[in-house]
């Protein structure tokens, strides 16, 4: 199994700033995911972070709102630009040892309450 | 559209019975299942998983069932402790190939 780590592991921002959120696994993973998670809602994902190359997104989520870096296979970070306070959320990292088509459990952070005024 | 639906009402059971928690989903063809357990305030840890040409899974006090056909699994705690309450999520992949899981709401466990 891997542990992740997560920081900030709490901020409150002002509208119209950008946060990064940064995500550390204590061993390689193959591939790493962003959530969102809402108020006794669902975990939403983001995008899967690729290592070396832009991330994939999922529909509703936008490269220019919520950038994405994965520069090796333990780190990634997640960028929430031009905060309004419906980004009001909690923001989940999460990563597996499998690859395409593989069934493997995933390893979450313990996520980033973010709130916006 | 594609939904996965379990059960919205906290269940509220006492100690040492089983628990059985419901997660259905609709158009979805899943090839497996997981089973998470969240505690407030922070990520899910993963319990189980299920294949789809699988019918059950066993860990320790945990068992869970896939029906393909009703669409359907069932998560089940037995002898039920007050540590087992948490919120319990189901998650599917949808086949495309990169791992990635659709979340249900979850359901919340209390064992008192």
């Amino acid at each position: 199994s891997a542990v992740i780590s997560q920081k900030p592991s709490r901020d409150i921002c002002q509208r119209g700033t950008s946060l990064t959120i940064q995500c550390q696994v204590d061993s390689q993973v193959t591939m790493m995911f962003w959530y969102r998670q809402q108020p006794g809602q669902s975990l939403t994902l983001i995008a899967t972070a690729n290592q070396g190359s832009e991330a994939t997104y999922e529909s509703g989520f936008v490269i220019d709102k919520f950038p994405i870096s994965r520069p090796n296979l333990t780190f990634s970070t997640l960028t929430v630009s031009n905060m309004s306070p419906e980004d009001s959320s909690i923001y989940l990292c999460s990563g597996t040892s499998g690859g395409l088509s593989s069934y493997n459990e995933q390893f979450f952070g313990p996520g980033t309450r973010l709130t916006v005024l | 559209s594609q939904k996965i639906e379990q059960n919205s009402e906290a269940l509220n059971i006492q100690e040492g019975k089983t628990a059985t928690l419901t997660c259905n989903y609709t158009n979805y063809s899943p090839a497996y299942l997981q089973w998470y357990r969240q505690d407030p305030g922070r990520g899910p840890v993963f319990l189980l998983l299920i294949r789809e040409n699988e019918k059950e899974k066993r860990k320790e006090r945990l068992k869970v069932t896939f029906d393909t056909t009703l669409k359907q699994s069932l998560f089940h705690i037995t002898a039920s402790q007050p540590a087992d309450s948490a919120t319990y999520l189901c998650a599917l992949d949808i086949a495309t190939g990169y791992s990635t899981l659709t979340f249900g709401k979850g359901t919340m466990l209390l064992v008192s």
